[in-house]
């Protein structure tokens, strides 16, 4: 079964430090897989995905996030943050043929303090 | 751009009452999904459809039952709200292997 890990419940960063988000998976393959961010009150909204090619994937935001199949891992990076990151990210993997069926990390809260 | 809108953001119910949760999406897309979120455990996956009419469980269908009686729509029924359904639901739409549109979600307590 697919399952993720995201090691990090809480994250305190700076405003103008970098960011890395860690997320780690299992999967019998390779899998797709997402960086969602939920700001306060609201639904998700997709930061990022990879389903092949290039393991650096760019995003929105200025974020970024590398896969590293030896690692498993899928972790979400950006140079510098901004008080407007602070929210909740959650990493997702899904099957080739299950698209719609994300299993979720738990989620990492970030704080940003001026 | 898509809009996927569930109808309550704030819903507050007693134990064993009927609860419904409506979601509509405006983009036409094919399937749908109900997720829980609770702190700490991320979303789970409840209930979703490909098609009007069509359901299929997920990871957490207990106590939970959906309907889809038109594409647009799709609701989460919790036949005997009990206590341990309090919880942040968030529908989401897809059009085939897209990535998934969220709500902002209804913050439901039972009580």
């Amino acid at each position: 079964a697919q399952s993720v890990t995201q090691p990090d419940i809480h994250i305190t960063v700076s405003e103008g430090a970098s960011l890395e988000l860690r997320c780690n998976y299992s999967y019998g393959a390779t899998p797709y897989l997402f960086w969602y961010v939920q700001s306060p009150g609201q639904g998700l909204q997709l930061l990022l995905k990879y389903f092949s090619g290039d393991t650096l994937v760019q995003g929105i935001k200025g974020f970024e996030a590398e896969f590293k199949r030896s690692q498993s891992s899928f972790n979400l990076r950006k140079p510098s943050v901004h008080w407007s990151d602070a929210a909740e990210y959650f990493c997702a993997v899904a099957g080739v043929d299950s698209w719609g069926k994300l299993q979720f990390g738990a989620g990492t809260q970030v704080v940003v303090t001026p | 751009d898509v809009k996927v809108t569930q109808s309550s953001r704030y819903l507050v119910k007693r134990t064993g009452e009927k609860v419904f949760l409506e979601c509509v999406q405006d983009m036409d897309h094919e399937n749908m999904f109900w997720y829980r979120q609770d702190p700490g455990l991320g979303l789970r996956l409840i209930y979703f459809s490909y098609d009007v009419k069509m359901k299929e469980k997920g990871d957490i269908p207990e106590g939970y039952s959906v309907s889809r009686e038109k594409k647009e729509r799709f609701s989460l029924i919790l036949e005997s709200a009990s206590t341990n359904q309090t919880s942040m639901y968030l529908c989401a739409s897809q059009r085939y292997n897209s990535p998934l549109h969220f709500g902002n979600g209804t913050r439901l307590t039972v009580t």
